[in-house]
């Protein structure tokens, strides 16, 4: 089956322009999570959205959000990019919500790139 | 605040060597750790542990995860040239709004030289 697919692959944006990015799931996987990597700080969980709802949420400014629609893809806002933005952006769907008791792993998509100049 | 600590940072090793990667971590209601490798883009799922003392294992690859010294390790034998990459380390556990999370260590960045 189809794995995890995030559009577009590579961007660049300039500081203050705002960015989507978008993410399609595993057939029948109704969990979303974004991800931030950089050198710096490696993997940082940005949110989870399970059913259209936001689950979870990491600690990120304001300026980055999500959505979920129905079919459960999701896109990731961010709005008045800075040069710290420039980042790898990761998705992951999941069968199941991060918070039920059965975990399961995370797949992954290959990612966004983001240049902010 | 959940952390997770890998260590080394990154290693280069000969074909055939046999490398052990370390994983501590401190977080709130553990529920489980997992490993990933990621080559160059998409991280890929190798190991999910919850069990102390289990060792799980997939062919030249072996984990083990201690909750008692909180830490993990992930031994490769004989490595080869396609096992270079960085491997993730993450941990769940409950965040701060009451929600499971996972939290992921900077990596280890393995390179395996002929």
């Amino acid at each position: 089956k189809a794995g995890v697919t995030q559009t577009p692959r590579y961007l660049i944006k300039t500081r203050g322009q705002q960015v989507t990015l978008s993410c399609s799931p595993i057939s029948g996987h109704r969990s979303v999570s974004w991800y931030q990597q950089t050198p710096g700080q490696g993997l940082q969980f940005l949110f989870e959205y399970f059913s259209e709802t936001q689950r979870n949420k990491g600690n990120f400014p304001g300026r980055f959000s999500g959505r979920q629609f129905s079919n459960s893809r999701s896109e990731m806002n961010v709005s008045t990019l800075e040069l710290g933005d420039s980042a790898l952006y990761l998705c992951a769907s999941s069968l199941y919500s991060r918070n039920r008791a059965n975990t399961g792993e995370l797949f992954f998509g290959e990612g966004s790139r983001l240049t902010v100049l | 605040e959940d952390k997770v600590v890998q260590s080394p940072l990154s290693l280069v090793v000969h074909e055939g060597d046999t490398v052990t990667l370390n994983c501590s971590y401190e977080v709130t209601n553990f529920r489980s750790l997992l490993w990933y490798k990621q080559e160059k883009k998409a991280p890929t799922f190798l190991f999910m542990l919850t069990s102390s003392g289990i060792e799980k294992k997939s062919g030249r690859l072996s984990s083990i995860l201690d909750k008692k010294e909180l830490f993990s390790i992930l031994n490769i034998t004989a490595t080869q040239t396609g096992d270079s990459a960085v491997y993730l380390c993450a941990v769940e556990g409950i965040s701060g709004a009451g929600s499971y999370q996972l939290t992921f260590g900077k990596g280890t960045k393995l390179s395996v030289i002929p």
